[in-house]
């Protein structure tokens, strides 16, 4: 399984304000993805991270408010643009060898907006 | 219907007993399936694969019917570490991602 490091674990952010989250994997990996997970629920997929070009983005979520990076194929980052505390959540990295494979993920980031 | 659905929970068990989560899902062109297990405030971790003939670990057995689009996850002579969040999982995404249940909480009681 793949060794995956996400950063910041947690931060308390004032609204109107952004946060970028960065996911670095020990190896190089075919798919990431980006997924949301609000108090009491399960995982939602905000968008799968597309190496060189862009994201794809799952329905609810639009490139200007989640934008995200993957310069490369052990690297992303997913920005919370504009900030409300309706964006307070725990955001995961995750990734996957191919595409009917399990998925590992990051250790989250917990994100409140206050 | 919505695309993974599990028993609401919460299970409330004493250690040592036997207890079984069940999941429902509507894609029938889902190939893969897997349970997870969440621990409250970490990340989801792979607990295992589930296949059509049906696997055991250790304690843990899983069963998949197709025919029926049910997932089924037994867990024997309980432990309280087995407390946590059980997520029935199964591929078939837009994306190719993984779509999850919203999971079945277990606490396991001394």
């Amino acid at each position: 399984s793949a060794v995956i490091s996400q950063k910041p674990s947690r931060d308390i952010c004032q609204r109107g304000t952004s946060l970028t989250i960065q996911c670095q994997v020990d190896s190089q990996v075919t798919m990431m993805f980006w997924y949301r997970q609000q108090p009491g629920q399960s995982l939602t997929l905000i968008a799968t991270a597309n190496q060189g070009s862009e994201a794809t983005y799952e329905s609810g979520f639009v490139i200007d408010k989640f934008p995200i990076s993957r310069p490369n194929l052990t690297f992303s980052t997913l920005t919370v643009s504009n900030m409300s505390p309706e964006d307070s959540s725990i955001y995961l990295c995750s990734v996957a060898t191919g595409m009917a494979t399990e998925a590992f993920f990051g250790q989250g980031t917990r994100l409140t907006v206050v | 219907r919505k695309e993974v659905e599990q028993d609401p929970g919460p299970f409330n068990v004493p250690e040592g007993a036997t207890v079984a989560f069940n999941c429902t899902y509507s894609n029938s062109a889902s190939q893969s399936f897997f349970w997870y297990r969440q621990d409250c405030r970490k990340e989801p971790k792979l607990l295992m694969s589930v296949y059509s003939s049906g696997n055991e670990d250790g304690r843990f057995t899983a069963q998949l019917n197709r025919a029926s689009q049910y997932i089924s996850l037994l867990i024997r002579d309980s432990k309280l570490s087995d407390s946590a969040t059980y997520l029935c999982v199964v591929n078939g995404g837009s994306q190719g991602n993984l779509i999850f249940g919203k999971g079945t909480k277990l606490s396991v009681k001394p």
